[in-house]
């Protein structure tokens, strides 16, 4: 089945930096692979999420990169807000196993 | 719509007893996934289905649990006899398969399970 790495587990960051997430997959068959923001308490919502067809997606603040040939995909926040503090989580499924990674607890200090 | 519901959204029960956890998918959705998520596992998915049907139930980790989408609107997951090993918050997600393209999934609100 598949395997998916996220790191780092932690990450601090100064308001207005970037923040990179980045996560490894196992299972080449995979071809789905969605980024969720989970807060304190509540469940995870996806903010992004990008097909094996295309190597790049972009939404405002946020951007998703895929290596199909390396089986490596990141999470890129540019101008970050103390709002963007949550835990972030990849994910990667083929048709038919959907893997999260553990997660990043990303704070953004005003 | 109201998204995905699930119920209770806290249960607090002692060790031994039967829990029975129940989802609401979003209405057109055809496949529904159970998660569990602990601070030492993180998210798991334990069981999904398509169109009702069990396709991957994998991630049960016993026998002790057991899940049934008995129509396209509701899916129940059951745990007995509990254990305090199994507390944790229990997701419901819901999306639209269409054909080999999963789209997004929606999150229930979870339910938080703590068995004593």
């Amino acid at each position: 089945g598949e395997n998916v790495e996220q790191h780092p587990s932690t990450l601090s960051v100064q308001e207005g930096d970037s923040a990179v997430i980045k996560c490894t997959y196992s299972d080449s068959a995979s071809n789905y692979f969605p980024w969720y923001k989970q807060e304190l308490g509540k469940r995870p919502q996806l903010i992004i999420d990008i097909r094996s067809n295309v190597g790049e997606k972009k939404d405002q603040r946020i951007a998703v990169t895929l290596n199909k040939t390396a089986k490596h995909f990141s999470l890129h926040i540019t101008e970050t807000q103390p709002e963007d503090s949550a835990v972030y989580f990849c994910a990667a499924r083929d048709n038919n196993d959907m893997r999260f990674g553990a997660g990043t607890r990303l704070t953004v200090k005003p | 719509d109201a998204g995905v519901i699930q119920s209770p959204r806290h249960e607090v029960t002692e060790m031994g007893q039967e829990v029975t956890l129940r989802c609401k998918p979003i209405s057109g959705h055809n496949s529904l996934f159970w998660y569990r998520q602990t601070m030492m596992r993180g998210l798991e998915l334990l069981i999904y289905f398509n169109n009702n049907v069990p396709i991957d139930d994998s991630g049960m980790p016993e026998d002790r649990f057991s899940a049934k989408m008995p129509n396209a609107s509701f899916s129940t997951l059951k745990i007995q006899p509990s254990e305090p090993r199994d507390s944790a918050v229990y997701f419901c997600a819901s999306s639209l398969r269409q054909g080999t393209n999963y789209n997004e999934q929606f999150f229930g609100p979870g339910t938080r399970l703590t068995v004593l």
